[in-house]
């Protein structure tokens, strides 16, 4: 089992560009989260899906926008960046269900210039 | 709303020695805990939750917490570390009704030889 995989690992974009982050869950689980982390502070809830529709959304404006896909992976899409995007991204997956452990990929690094 | 405080931003403590990593929390509503760690460059890896029954939850590594609700804490304990386990640790909530983690800020544990 591969666990929980995304890509890109590093990513370095200039300000006011369009991005994409994308996560392949822990094999059987169904629900994909996504946080961001911001250098030295602790993660952040972005928003969550399952069954391919936003279940709950964290914080964040509209400039952050996902999907998921039938295969349960996800993407992160985040427009018209700024230099506050700079952070790491990252993915973690769960079945459906509270206090189910969330198991985290190793995170995307964006970097806004 | 759901927040968590780790009252330590850093502790640095001798090879062998015990260690206590504080955590408390605020809700309005049943909890589930967690502590994770996370490694230098990499993901975040579940050490251990509490879910409900015995205050004192054992986890990986060697590491224990224990539930307190009359103080809204979960700290974290390990009776003697190694080199290894530096790292940053976070505490984290997650309510009943919604599967997303509320994590503190981060303690940044440093092991000295």
């Amino acid at each position: 089992d591969a666990g929980v995989t995304q890509s890109p690992t590093h990513l370095i974009k200039t300000r006011g560009q369009q991005v994409t982050l994308r996560c392949s869950p822990k094999s059987g689980h169904d629900t994909v989260s996504w946080y961001q982390q911001a250098l030295g502070q602790g993660p952040q809830f972005i928003f969550q899906y399952y069954e391919e529709e936003e279940r709950q959304r964290g914080n964040f404006p509209d400039r952050f926008s996902g999907h998921q896909f039938p295969n349960y992976s996800s993407e992160l899409n985040v427009n018209a960046l700024l230099l506050g995007d700079s952070a790491l991204y990252l993915c973690a997956s769960s079945l459906r269900g509270p206090g189910t452990e969330a198991f985290f990929g190793q995170g995307t690094r964006l970097t806004v210039v | 709303a759901q927040s968590v405080t780790q009252l330590d931003s850093q502790v640095p403590v001798f090879e062998e020695a015990p260690v206590e990593l504080r955590c408390n929390y605020s809700s309005s509503v049943s909890v589930y805990l967690f502590w994770y760690v996370q490694y230098p460059n990499q993901g975040l890896q579940l050490l251990l939750k509490y879910l409900s029954g015995s205050t004192l939850v054992k986890g990986i590594n060697g590491f224990e917490a224990e539930f307190n609700k009359s103080q809204t804490s979960f700290h974290l304990r390990k009776p003697s570390v190694h080199i290894s386990d530096t790292a940053e640790y976070f505490c984290a909530v997650s309510g009943e009704g919604a599967q997303k983690l509320v994590f503190g800020q981060g303690t940044r544990l440093t092991i000295n030889p």
